[in-house]
């Protein structure tokens, strides 16, 4: 079965750091680009960031431009976010998402990132 | 950027009603958008993607149509199952700055 699992969030005071983790089965991970998305409380989806297959591209939102850093480990079959100078505005389920030709064909059940005092 | 304008925002309707969803792009984007269903708590579904390729295992009571700057999201006969958020996804710009639509919430008339 093809399966995407995060891990990682939790609560962090802002201007803290936190690492994502998402690991990946059921599917070759190493010929796939991955990506980020995230969803604050009650709204909407927001790209974060993309990995191609071979780490060669890497993009980012410019809202998380210079804070954030994805990366991957193909031996591993893992996905990696690492997440730096956290705002209140980076509350959010952050989800992995693989892309298949077109982006998102696959995604992970999400894990909660809180940014409090 | 390119933005996308989803409407409506919300939408009550009764099972087996027939519904339609837009996404207008600011700019052209050809056939690169992708829909999305998300219900609470989940993670979102891919639908249909290249605007009107149906995701396998997708029921076919869900089109996608439109090119360029004007795409919609068609349910035939809406089911229970339906009951969910929409979302669409550009994916034409590059470097690659994917941009969702803002969502449609479909609830129960």
């Amino acid at each position: 079965e093809v399966q995407l699992v995060e891990s990682g969030g939790g609560l962090v005071k802002p201007g803290g750091s936190l690492r994502l983790s998402c690991a990946a089965s059921g599917f070759t991970f190493s010929s796939y680009s991955m990506n980020w998305v995230r969803q604050a409380p009650g709204k909407g989806l927001e790209w974060v960031s993309s990995i191609s297959s071979s780490s060669s591209y890497i993009y980012y939102a410019d809202s998380v431009k210079g804070r954030f850093t994805i990366s991957r480990d193909n031996a591993k079959n893992s996905l990696y976010l690492q997440m730096n100078s956290l705002r209140a505005e980076d509350t959010a389920v952050y989800y992995c998402a693989r892309d298949l030709e077109f982006p998102f064909d696959i995604w992970g059940q999400g894990t909660m990132v809180t940014v409090s005092s | 950027d390119i933005q996308m304008t989803q409407s409506p925002s919300s939408l009550s309707a009764s099972v087996g009603d027939r519904v339609t969803i837009t996404c207008r792009a600011s700019q052209g984007i050809r056939n690169d958008l992708g829909w999305y269903q998300q219900k609470p708590g989940k993670a979102p579904k891919r639908l249909i993607y290249a605007a009107s390729s149906l995701q396998s295992g997708v029921p076919s009571r869900f089109s996608g149509s439109g090119s360029g700057t004007e795409f919609t999201l068609t349910i035939s006969s809406l089911q229970p199952e339906d009951f969910a958020t929409y979302y669409c996804l550009q994916h034409n710009s590059y470097p690659p700055m994917y941009t969702f639509g803002q969502g449609t919430k479909l609830e129960i008339k």
